[in-house]
């Protein structure tokens, strides 16, 4: 099926451990985002990445960090994480020359600190 | 800080009403806007789109878009409880980057 999927869906983990978070796209798309949704509901820019730029936001931690090995996927890398990571991460994915159209959003990842 | 602003919520409105959500934005540099809906658990999805000043129908939804105002909004018609979810509004920023920037969103409840 064509989509954006990621990995894992659910995530538990204790503060100060590194994780990462797998997205992958197949529909072609030049540009890929990871977004954070707090528990407010609210969707907030992490990073926006295609082959030309990265765009980081600048309220996002430097523990955060993407990795795209390749135009299909970005990784998001998480390093000493803390109780306030805990949200939801989604990933999206558009045509760049497109962007007007929208994303295509992943099902997102429930990452929860203890 | 270009921002996407919703109106506050919750809102709830019976069944066969009209909801109306509305959302304003502080980029005037902004083309296009978006209406994502957000089931519980689930991830937004996009369900509607306008960039011109207007109105801009597609079965029970009308979006409206006034540039000079800095004003969109989503009209549903004939409310179902199938609609009761969370509706993002969203714009595209200007310049390079693309990015869809969300307001906070309005939690919608269609009542039987």
């Amino acid at each position: 099926d064509t989509a954006v999927s990621q990995t894992p869906k659910y995530l538990v983990t204790q503060m100060g451990n590194d994780k990462s978070i797998k997205c992958e796209q197949n529909l072609g798309h030049d540009t890929m985002y990871w977004y954070k949704q707090d528990s407010k509901k609210f969707l907030k820019i992490m990073f926006s990445y295609n082959n030309k730029e990265l765009i980081i936001n600048e309220t996002v931690p430097n523990r955060f960090s993407p990795k795209s090995p390749d135009k299909a996927h970005l990784n998001l890398h998480i390093n000493s994480l803390e109780l306030g990571d805990s949200a939801v991460y989604f990933c999206a994915s558009s045509p760049y020359e497109q962007g007007g159209y929208g994303y295509t959003f992943g099902s997102g990842t429930r990452l929860t600190v203890v | 800080q270009k921002e996407v602003e919703q109106n506050s919520g919750p809102l709830s409105v019976p069944e066969g009403a009209i909801a109306s959500l509305n959302c304003t934005y502080s980029d005037r540099g902004s083309q296009s806007f978006f209406w994502y809906r957000q089931y519980s658990g689930k991830s937004p999805e996009l369900i509607m789109s306008i960039y011109s000043n207007g109105d801009k129908e597609d079965g029970r939804f009308t979006a409206q878009l006034n540039k000079a105002s800095q004003y969109v909004s989503l009209l549903i018609r004939d409310s179902q409880p199938s609609d009761s979810a969370t509706y993002l509004c969203a714009g595209i920023s200007s310049g390079s980057a693309r990015q869809l920037t969300f307001g906070s969103g309005t939690q919608l409840t269609v009542l039987p």
